[in-house]
């Protein structure tokens, strides 16, 4: 079975921009989720999405953003980019039921804003 | 306010001796736990889970132990081996919620 997968890799945008990035979670897997992590702060919840719907939300300002289409896959969009938004942004998918719910991982996109 | 807190920042063990890595959390609202080992440049790696009705779950050499009214649960990895130099993260989640993890300790086994 294919892993997450995340697009792309590296990014490297200037302060105000916005950006767009991308999750393919593993097959049958409804539920994504998006963490940044940094590291004086780690790994910190974005939000999660479920059969296209947000089902959960961290403590993150409205220039984070998210989008889950009909065949799970999942965009995240930062916009008016900050400084302190460098970070590797991570996509975990799972299958989103009720319960110990263990989470898969891609392999990030580094993120650098100049 | 750090809800799990990973209060080791590094571990080093001998390779073949036991390693025990610590976690301790404050909500006690969070109902299952989970541990993941990253390596640098790429995404944290599921390990083993615990649900909060248990106190202990083993996958090989892998045990987690929970601590219900401690707030406090611990992997042990057992014996440790070269390719087990990572950084581990414990994390714990609950109903909907994402997953709250700490910051890591970052194992490292001598040979």
């Amino acid at each position: 079975k294919a892993g997450v997968t995340q697009t792309p890799r590296y990014l490297i945008k200037t302060r105000g921009q916005q950006v767009t990035l991308s999750c393919s979670p593993i097959s049958g897997h409804r539920s994504v989720s998006w963490y940044q992590q940094t590291p004086g702060q780690g790994l910190q919840f974005l939000f999660e999405y479920f059969s296209e719907t947000q089902r959960n939300k961290g403590n993150f300002p409205g220039r984070f953003s998210g989008r889950q289409f009909s065949n799970s896959r999942s965009e995240m969009n930062v916009s008016t980019l900050e400084l302190g938004d460098s970070a590797l942004y991570l996509c975990a998918s799972s299958h989103g039921g009720i319960g110990p719910r263990e989470q898969y991982f891609g392999p990030g996109t580094r993120l650098t804003v100049t | 306010d750090q809800q799990v807190k990973q209060n080791s920042p590094s571990l080093s063990v001998q390779e073949g001796r036991i390693s025990i890595l610590n976690c301790d959390y404050t909500n006690s609202m969070f109902d299952y736990f989970l541990w993941y080992k990253k390596y640098p440049a790429e995404g944290p790696t599921f390990l083993i889970s615990i649900s909060s009705i248990k106190d202990k779950n083993e996958d090989g050499r892998f045990t987690v132990f929970l601590n219900k009214s401690a707030k406090h649960l611990s992997l042990h990895i057992v014996p440790s081996q070269p390719g087990d130099s990572a950084v581990y993260f414990c994390a714990a989640g609950g109903g909907a919620d994402g997953l709250t993890f700490g910051k890591g300790t970052h194992l490292i086994i001598q040979p």
